[in-house]
């Protein structure tokens, strides 16, 4: 079976420009999570999606922005960069959020901003 | 403030010994803590997950406790090996109406030397 898949593995954008992040869950999971990941912190919760509709949000810019799409993928989109945004943006998917199981995360998308 | 704490700097250890590493919370009802694995430019996997109302939970060579009267969970690696060298992310999730957020700690890097 195929795991949480994310596209690209790697991107290098400039300031104040606009970047969109892939995410295909597991199948038959319904839940995608975005989280980014500064290096040498841990993840931040950026996002949550269930059945396309968007149930939880965490503390960042109203620039990002999120979908799911009626497959269950997902995309993060990010407008007008800023050199901070540089990180690894990981993608989670997990069965239903309102059970408590574990969350699978991709292998990532790192983001290099210049 | 909420915080969640871990070790900072990197546990060494020599193969075969027993690794044990602390997650710290603050500030936090958490209903579930997990601990995942990352190795550097990948994304966490999922290790283990122990729910408020269990002290102790064992996976292998993997044991978690969690204490929520001193907020905090330990994580064992017995019999440890070179190949367990990565970094532990503990993870508290909060319940929150309908969705699934984990917030994560900093990680700690571990180095088992054969």
């Amino acid at each position: 079976d195929a795991g949480v898949t994310q596209s690209p593995t790697h991107l290098i954008k400039t300031r104040g420009q606009q970047v969109t992040l892939r995410c295909s869950p597991i199948s038959g999971h319904k839940s995608v999570s975005w989280y980014q990941q500064v290096l040498g912190q841990g993840p931040q919760f950026i996002f949550q999606y269930y059945e396309k509709e968007e149930r939880g949000r965490g503390n960042f810019p109203d620039r990002f922005s999120a979908r799911q799409f009626p497959n269950y993928s997902s995309e993060l989109n990010v407008n007008a960069l800023l050199l901070g945004d540089s990180a690894l943006y990981l993608c989670a998917s997990s069965e239903d959020p309102a059970m408590n199981t574990e969350a699978f995360f991709g292998q990532g998308t790192r983001l290099t901003v210049v | 403030s909420q915080k969640i704490e871990q070790n900072s700097e990197a546990l060494n250890i020599q193969e075969g010994k027993t690794a044990t590493l602390t997650c710290n919370y603050t500030n936090y009802s958490p209903a579930y803590l997990q601990w995942y694995r990352q190795d550097p430019g990948r994304g966490p996997v999922f290790l283990l997950l122990i729910r408020e109302n269990e002290k102790e939970k064992r996976k292998e060579r993997l044991k978690v406790t969690f204490d929520t009267t001193l907020k905090q969970s330990l994580f064992h690696i017995t019999a440890s090996q070179p190949a367990d060298s990565a970094t532990y992310l503990c993870a508290l999730y909060t319940p929150n109406t309908g969705f699934q957020k984990l917030v994560f700690g900093t990680g700690t890097r571990l180095l088992v030397s054969p």
